[in-house]
């Protein structure tokens, strides 16, 4: 069964420095998001993207955050300077043509912890 | 507001025993409403969803109710396993291309 896959699955890194996780999306879907997950906390909507550009983003997603899909297999979010704060699971998703609704796919997460 | 409330946060029920979670939205627009289950260090999956032009709908234990006109929707597990505790989040699409999700609902089956 196709999933969706990330990478890293854990990143340690000092606050101010720059961190991209990626993400694989399903191959034959069209709509890509970034949410995060601080520990014990609610899942947040960062970022939606489709046909190679943001379609939304929330008050999260400031200038820090940027998203990329670089090579047509790969979705990037890039964090220019790490802030305490960041520190959370990252989770990438993907859905097919009904985009948010339908059902998201979900990758395992990347967790990033900023010291 | 983009809420999407959800109520319990915790709830522990007696194996066998019947659970319910709530939760209501704000944008009257929103016409897909999924529950995802989180497992410890997992990630979300889908367990059932619902579309604005059905009233509920059922998937061997787990059953979604809909009320359109009062903006809410529930998520109804019977006959409760241990397996079934997890962390349960309803979502709902607000104003456009986002899914915003519930604060959780911790459930606990105690055997």
């Amino acid at each position: 069964e196709p999933e969706v896959t990330q990478t890293p699955s854990h990143q340690v890194t000092q606050m101010g420095q720059e961190v991209i996780l990626r993400c694989v999306p399903i191959s034959n879907h069209l709509y890509f998001y970034w949410y995060r997950q601080i520990l014990g906390q609610k899942v947040e909507f960062l970022v939606s993207f489709y046909n190679n550009e943001i379609s939304e983003k929330s008050e999260i997603f400031d200038d820090q955050f940027s998203v990329e899909r670089p090579d047509g297999s790969n979705f990037t979010l890039k964090i220019r300077s790490t802030k305490l704060e960041d520190s959370a699971m990252y989770f990438c998703a993907s859905s097919s043509d009904r985009g948010p609704t339908g059902e998201l796919f979900f990758g395992e997460g990347s967790r990033l912890t900023v010291l | 507001g983009e809420n999407v409330e959800q109520h319990p946060s915790t709830l522990s029920v007696q194996e066998g025993d019947s659970a319910v979670i709530k939760c209501t939205y704000s944008d009257s627009a929103s016409n897909y409403f999924p529950w995802y289950k989180q497992e410890l260090g997992k990630r979300p999956q889908l367990i059932i969803d619902i579309r604005s032009n059905v009233g509920e709908k059922k998937d061997q234990r787990i059953a979604v109710t809909l009320n359109k006109t009062a903006k809410h929707f529930s998520l109804h597990i019977t006959e409760t396993q241990p397996e079934d505790s997890a962390v349960y989040f309803c979502a709902a699409p607000v104003y456009g291309n986002k899914l915003v999700f519930g604060a959780g609902t911790i459930l606990r089956v105690k055997s």
